[in-house]
């Protein structure tokens, strides 16, 4: 089993539908939570992030961490053709300090959800 | 800024043929990493570094080597290609872990014959 999973999709919508993008995790040492949106043929692009449990609200995006599930969710309001994209949830553990102070997280990203939205 | 730089953006290659993919960063971050994203697995770290002179293996390490000589530049080698290494290749950097905002490069799109 994964320690990350996300539906692959594809995600098909209509212009202005709210978008529900999820994931679940069987590692509780995450803490940080992230979303990257990737179009296509190019790298991935840091969306949202949050740390441990809660929401965060950005203009038309909603992230939420319920830790106690183990369960992630991205929505979109208002969906535009603009957004359409793969949406990647990407998840890392506690910092590790090595000598010097430097820390690190490695990240863990599930597979990916294809969302078309369409005029 | 350039940001994150990689090339070359296409190759192909023959099985049992080297090359180096080049990765560069002018954000003067510490945390460099090399992935490859296939269809239906998402991205799967291959190598990473803290710092220069500081390297280890991530999840897919396999026939892939990485040195970190400065900063800046964060090479990574396939020593002897395989069609399994048929992938797209992205290098990230980040200042640390506060926010763990990885900046991607565009990509190198690699194919072994």
């Amino acid at each position: 089993q994964k320690e990350v999973e996300q539906d692959p999709g594809p995600l098909s919508v209509p212009e202005g539908a709210i978008v529900s993008l999820n994931c679940t995790y069987s590692n509780s040492a995450f803490q940080y939570f992230m979303w990257y949106r990737q179009y296509s043929r190019k790298g991935p692009e840091l969306l949202m992030y949050t740390y441990s449990s809660g929401n965060k609200e950005d203009g038309r995006f909603t992230a939420q961490v319920d830790k106690s599930s183990k369960y992630i969710s991205l929505f979109i309001r208002d969906s535009q053709p603009s957004d359409s994209a793969t949406y990647l949830c990407a998840m890392s553990a506690e910092t590790v300090v090595i000598g010097g102070g430097t820390s690190y997280g490695k990240l863990t990203f599930g597979q990916g959800t294809i969302l078309t939205v369409h005029p | 800024n350039a940001g994150v730089t990689q090339t070359p953006k296409f190759q192909v290659l023959k099985t049992g043929q080297s090359m180096t993919l080049q990765c560069a960063q002018d954000m003067n971050h510490e945390y460099m990493s090399w992935y490859r994203q296939d269809p239906g697995m998402g991205l799967r770290l291959i190598h990473y570094s803290v710092g220069a002179g500081i390297t280890d293996q991530g999840e897919v390490p396999n026939g892939y080597n990485v040195s970190r000589s400065t900063t800046e530049d964060f090479p990574l080698r396939l020593l002897s290609a395989a069609p399994s290494q048929t992938s797209v290749y992205f290098c990230a950097s980040s200042r640390g872990l506060v926010g763990n905002t990885q900046y991607f490069g565009p990509g190198t799109r690699l194919t072994v014959l």
